[in-house]
């Protein structure tokens, strides 16, 4: 079946450690592609987003991910943590141009940052 | 938050009630859609719609209706509430490949 796939569903960081978020979809063809971040109790904020271009994208809080179309993976990285980033980690695709409300999520993975 | 509204925020119901969440936005968005999340399983996508009059069934819609009759308005319906749709249910909205924007979430129990 088509789907959204987060490897790492608990990870355990210490504060300055490095991060990556794995993701990867299984659909053909031409895909959108976004990490949102979901704070506890709050709603889904967007840390990034690539629809076409360099694949290195920059988002905020200085969240980077690398779209690789061969490997159909859009991984999710940060060089250094803060208990800040504590939160749940959501990777989503939307299917070519004209589906960009129709997400199609990950699982979801964890990320607990200890000061 | 930048425009997304979903009323109520909390709502316990009891099995075979009707309900309807809320939602708005004002920032003249075509796209708005309701998605619902539960432990493990990420967010999944109960109804959709690119415009006033017109919706599409997502993923998971057996239990809810939709209706857009405004483009600022997308109220989602439990016809008749069961257990299994407990859950946190988001709205969200946007543009052709633009950023989709989330409300803050309703959390809703059925006992």
């Amino acid at each position: 079946a088509q789907s959204v796939s987060q490897h790492n569903h608990h990870v355990i960081l210490s504060e300055a450690a490095s991060l990556e978020l794995g993701c990867n979809y299984s659909y053909g063809g031409t895909v959108n592609l976004f990490w949102y971040v979901q704070y506890p109790g709050q709603h889904l904020q967007l840390l990034l987003k690539y629809f076409s271009g360099d694949p290195l994208v920059k988002g905020i809080k200085g969240f980077e991910a690398e779209f690789i179309k061969s490997k159909f993976s859009f991984n999710l990285r940060k060089p250094s943590v803060q208990w800040s980033d504590t939160a749940e980690y959501f990777c989503a695709v939307t299917k070519g141009s004209s589906n960009t409300g129709k997400l199609i999520f990950g699982q979801g993975t964890t990320l607990q940052v200890k000061p | 938050n930048a425009g997304v509204t979903q009323t109520p925020k909390f709502q316990v119901l009891k099995t075979g009630q009707s309900m309807t969440l809320q939602c708005a936005q004002d920032m003249n968005h075509e796209y708005m859609s309701w998605y619902r999340q539960d432990p493990g399983m990420g967010l999944r996508l109960i109804h959709y719609s690119v415009g006033a009059g017109i919706t599409d069934q997502g993923e998971v819609p057996n239990g809810y209706n939709v209706s857009r009759s405004t483009t600022e308005d997308f109220p989602l319906r439990l016809l008749s509430a069961a257990p299994s749709q407990t859950s946190v249910y988001f709205c969200a909205s946007g543009r052709e490949r633009n950023t989709i924007y989330f409300g803050e979430g309703s959390w809703l129990t059925v006992v």
